[in-house]
């Protein structure tokens, strides 16, 4: 079967950093995107990988390694604004996404 | 705001209801999906049209029947629905459902409880 696991919650202070990790396995692949989600609210999209390497995005990075089935969202300088689930999801063979449960980020003072 | 609309954004109904969620996008896209999302668990793709024709059935039962009239809406009608139906459910577009790095953009959600 596809699967994707992400760990079901964090925490980080605010100023810091965190590491969100995000590993698969599934049919086929043809990219990884990372979504933020506010409670109550639509996903937007954050990023898009689909070569091995680090994708940044100001205050965001996300990295993949085809290889190793992995990823990570890197949120930097955080902000009481980033509490929020972050979702990671891979497209198949077949062009679905794939996704994850989700992981809840609590930013604390 | 994403482009994407969704309405009731809250709905309660009874078992014997007749009910329909609508969804509008205003990107121009040819591809929008229904989406299930339940309390910690991963989103649950019902439904995909690409150019008004379904592509996708992930065998969603028979009590949830979309509609598309044109590329820009979107209808999910509720029939008979179960209390385990209760969730959010969430409509997307893409420019169109392929490859690549398209990118599907979501609307609020309708927040669905089922006496």
């Amino acid at each position: 079967g596809q699967n994707i696991d992400q760990p079901t919650e964090m925490t980080a202070t605010e100023g810091a950093i965190v590491q969100i990790n995000c590993t698969y396995q599934t049919s086929g692949f043809n990219g990884l995107f990372w979504y933020q989600q506010h409670a109550g609210e639509a996903p937007t999209f954050l990023s898009y990988n689909v070569l091995d390497g680090l994708e940044e995005k100001g205050r965001f990075s996300s990295f993949l390694s085809r290889s190793k089935g992995y990823s990570y969202l890197l949120l930097k300088e955080l902000q009481m604004k980033d509490s929020a689930s972050y979702l990671c999801a891979v497209r198949d063979s077949n062009y679905q996404l794939i996704w994850g449960a989700g992981t809840k980020l609590i930013i604390k003072p | 705001e994403t482009g994407v609309t969704q309405t009731p954004r809250h709905l309660v109904m009874g078992m014997t209801n007749k009910k329909s969620l609508k969804c509008e996008q205003h990107l121009g896209h040819n591809a929008m999906y229904w989406y299930k999302q339940s309390a910690k668990k991963p989103l649950e793709l019902m439904f995909v049209y690409n150019f008004k024709e379904q592509t996708e059935n992930n065998s969603v039962p028979s009590r949830f029947s979309p509609e598309c009239p044109n590329s820009s809406h979107l209808f999910l009608h509720l029939h008979t629905l179960q209390p385990e139906d209760s969730a959010l459910y969430l409509c997307a577009s893409s420019q169109d459902f392929s490859g690549g790095a398209d990118t599907q953009y979501f609307g609020p959600g309708t927040r669905l409880t089922v006496l």
